[in-house]
């Protein structure tokens, strides 16, 4: 079955825009969970989604959101970007009855100018 | 609260030596405990998990990682490196309870040279 996928997978911006980044999840899986990966930081929570709701959140400011659709598939939305966000942003799905069985995209790597 | 520590930022080794990576978390309470890899401009992939059962767990390219309760370690191994085991390695830990969530040690970037 078909992964799960990202796009875009690369997007340079400029400080103060906005971005929205897309994930598929894998078909059938229910929870969404996003990442930002950075060299110092590692991998960092952002949010995860469980049928449309968000389920938990990380210690990110409120200019990072996402939402979930009917059919499972995310997006996550930066405002106001900052150069900091610079970062390679991971989505990754799952089962809940399936514990840590998350399967990541390839993810979208943000640079902000 | 839960968390990783990786203890090495980066492991150098030579090709057909062994290799570990070491890991340890600190929680109260019962956890599960995973390693994936991460290859170059890639996502992160699964490479084994520790859910309950035998402490000794196996992934299909020949490493493995044994759950220590008293050492609240998850240690990896390979006994013999190839140059395609050149990756970042995570080590994560989850809550065995209703949430989930998991916890990430900072990564080990193993290079495996000639």
């Amino acid at each position: 079955k078909a992964g799960v996928t990202q796009t875009p997978r690369y997007l340079i911006k400029t400080r103060g825009q906005q971005v929205t980044l897309s994930c598929s999840p894998i078909s059938g899986h229910r929870s969404v969970s996003w990442y930002q990966q950075t060299p110092g930081q590692g991998l960092q929570f952002l949010f995860e989604y469980f049928s449309e709701t968000q389920r938990n959140k990380g210690n990110f400011p409120g200019r990072f959101s996402g939402r979930q659709f009917s059919n499972s598939r995310s997006e996550m939305n930066v405002s106001t970007l900052e150069l900091g966000d610079s970062a390679l942003y991971l989505c990754a799905s799952s089962e809940p009855t399936v514990p840590g069985g998350y399967t990541f995209g390839s993810g979208t790597r943000l640079t902000v100018v | 609260a839960q968390s990783v520590t990786q203890l090495d930022s980066q492991v150098p080794v030579f090709e057909e030596a062994p290799v570990e990576l070491r890991c340890n978390y600190s929680s109260s309470v019962s956890v599960y405990l995973f390693w994936y890899v991460q290859y170059p401009n890639q996502g992160l992939q699964l490479l084994l998990k520790y859910l309950s059962g035998s402490t000794l767990v196996e992934s299909i390219n020949g490493f493995e990682a044994e759950f220590n309760k008293s050492q609240t370690s998850f240690h990896l191994r390979k006994p013999s490196v190839h140059i395609s085991d050149t990756a970042e390695y995570f080590c994560a830990v989850a809550n065995a309870g209703n949430n989930r969530k998991l916890i990430w040690g900072l990564g080990t970037s193993l290079a495996v040279n000639p």
